[in-house]
């Protein structure tokens, strides 16, 4: 069964650090999204990304977040200057038709840790 | 409640029993869907029922809408100790683009 594929599984970085999640989506899906989840606490939707720019983004996607498909086969969330509190699951999720039955198919996650 | 609150939060029960899990959420949607996730991994699609559809079936799962209560439930029957997981569910709102808000999430465990 097709899979989404995230590297690393784990990342340790010092605050202020750039860092560069990736993400490779189900190849014949259009639509894809960051969430992350905060240790105890509920998945929360970051970005949305459709034909190459993002559909919409929440209030926790800030200046320092950004998302790239750079070559038609990742999708990848950077955030420039890590702060302790952007420590965090982040799962990456794709969808050939996000209202159709098959919803959204998510990867196992990177577990992001700053410190 | 938020949108997308289940419960219980917690629930234990003998396997071959069956489990119901309860959603409510407060705005519209479009459809609303439940996941599953086991201890540290990611999030595997169970099930998705439109706003238009109040029951749905896929094998040992059962889901119903009730639009005009902002309320779902999931109906696992004849669990197994392979069903031990967090379920979740996730509202995606009416608009033109689809992104979903989960709850915190109710963890089941099935006891063989």
């Amino acid at each position: 069964e097709p899979e989404v594929t995230q590297t690393p599984s784990h990342q340790v970085t010092q605050m202020g650090q750039e860092v560069i999640l990736r993400c490779v989506p189900i190849s014949n899906h259009l639509y894809f999204y960051w969430y992350r989840q905060i240790l105890g606490q509920k998945v929360e939707f970051l970005v949305s990304f459709y034909n190459n720019e993002i559909s919409e983004k929440s209030e926790i996607f800030d200046d320092q977040f950004s998302v790239e498909r750079p070559d038609g086969s990742n999708f990848t969330l950077k955030i420039r200057s890590t702060k302790l509190e952007d420590s965090a699951m982040y799962f990456c999720a794709s969808s050939e038709a996000p209202r159709q039955g098959g919803g959204y198919t998510f990867g196992s996650g990177t577990r992001l840790t700053v410190v | 409640s938020q949108q997308g609150e289940e419960d219980p939060q917690a629930l234990s029960i003998q396997e071959g029993e069956n489990a119901t899990m309860n959603c409510s959420y407060k705005t519209s949607i479009n459809n609303l869907q439940w996941y599953r996730q086991n201890s540290g991994r990611g999030l595997v699609h169970l099930i998705l029922i439109r706003s238009n559809e109040r029951e749905k079936h896929s094998g040992r799962l059962r889901v119903t809408l009730d639009t005009s209560k902002k309320s779902s439930s999931l109906l696992i029957t004849a669990s197994r100790a392979a069903d031990t997981a967090s379920y979740f569910c996730a509202t995606d709102p009416s608009g033109a683009n689809s992104k979903l808000t989960f709850g915190k999430g109710i963890t089941l465990s099935v006891r063989p």
